[in-house]
């Protein structure tokens, strides 16, 4: 059975503190992702990579920053964490090529207070 | 721009009836379409993609979706709904990202809630 992990389901952190969300996937897939979810804004992607130590912004990286190292593993970095990131975060990976579904970690719901 | 719109933020209906939750796309070239589900509290899932071919795909929990190129929409249905399908449902389409590489883009996503 396929499958992507994240580290937390629920993280509480402080205005300031540099955050580290980790996800990992055992499919050998080229391709992850993160994304944050809030309601009645969909899925918006932070950043994905395509191969290891590649990444390329999505459609709102202010803020983060992205770490692949290897392979089944991609880190999502909140530098100095804010209110405003409040929310779900997932991580999904896939086969390249645009055709492949993707794979979805249960997410991590971050609060920063 | 290669995007695709749920226009309905929730739908209800009765168990037993059918059910249809609407997408529409906007691409250039051929479509690249899926469907996931998210139940709640947990991530999506993977329900069911058009890629060529049959333009009525079916997919996973008896669900299908009718691929219509002149009325650009792929529609997720079911014959008749359960109780445990009351999920948010997400569109999404196939886009070109800047450095070349494909990736999808989602719709805001659709709660359907089904009555006993």
């Amino acid at each position: 059975d396929v499958k992507v992990t994240q580290s937390s389901r629920y993280l509480v952190k402080r205005t300031g503190e540099k955050v580290f969300l980790e996800c990992v996937q055992d499919m050998d897939h080229e391709n992850m992702f993160w994304y944050r979810q809030d309601p009645g804004l969909g899925l918006r992607l932070i950043y994905f990579s395509y191969d290891v130590k590649m990444k390329e912004k999505g459609d709102i990286p202010e803020g983060y920053s992205v770490s692949r190292e290897k392979k089944e593993r991609f880190s999502l970095i909140l530098e100095s964490a804010s209110t405003n990131q409040t929310s779900m975060y997932l991580c999904a990976s896939s086969t390249a090529g645009g055709s492949y579904e993707q794979y979805f970690g249960p997410g991590t719901r971050l609060t920063v207070t | 721009a290669q995007s695709v719109a749920q226009p309905e933020d929730q739908v209800n209906v009765a168990e037993g009836n059918p059910l249809t939750v609407k997408c529409t796309y906007s691409v250039s070239g051929n479509p690249y379409l899926f469907w996931y589900v998210q139940y709640p509290n947990r991530g999506l899932q993977f329900l069911l993609k058009y890629i060529t071919g049959d333009n009525l795909v079916k997919g996973s929990y008896g669900f299908e979706a009718e691929f219509n190129k002149s009325q650009t929409s792929f529609h997720l249905k079911k014959p008749s709904a359960l109780v445990s399908d009351s999920a948010l449902y997400f569109c999404a389409v196939r886009r070109l990202a800047t450095g070349g590489s494909y990736i999808p883009t989602f719709g805001r996503g659709t709660s359907l809630i089904v009555h006993p």
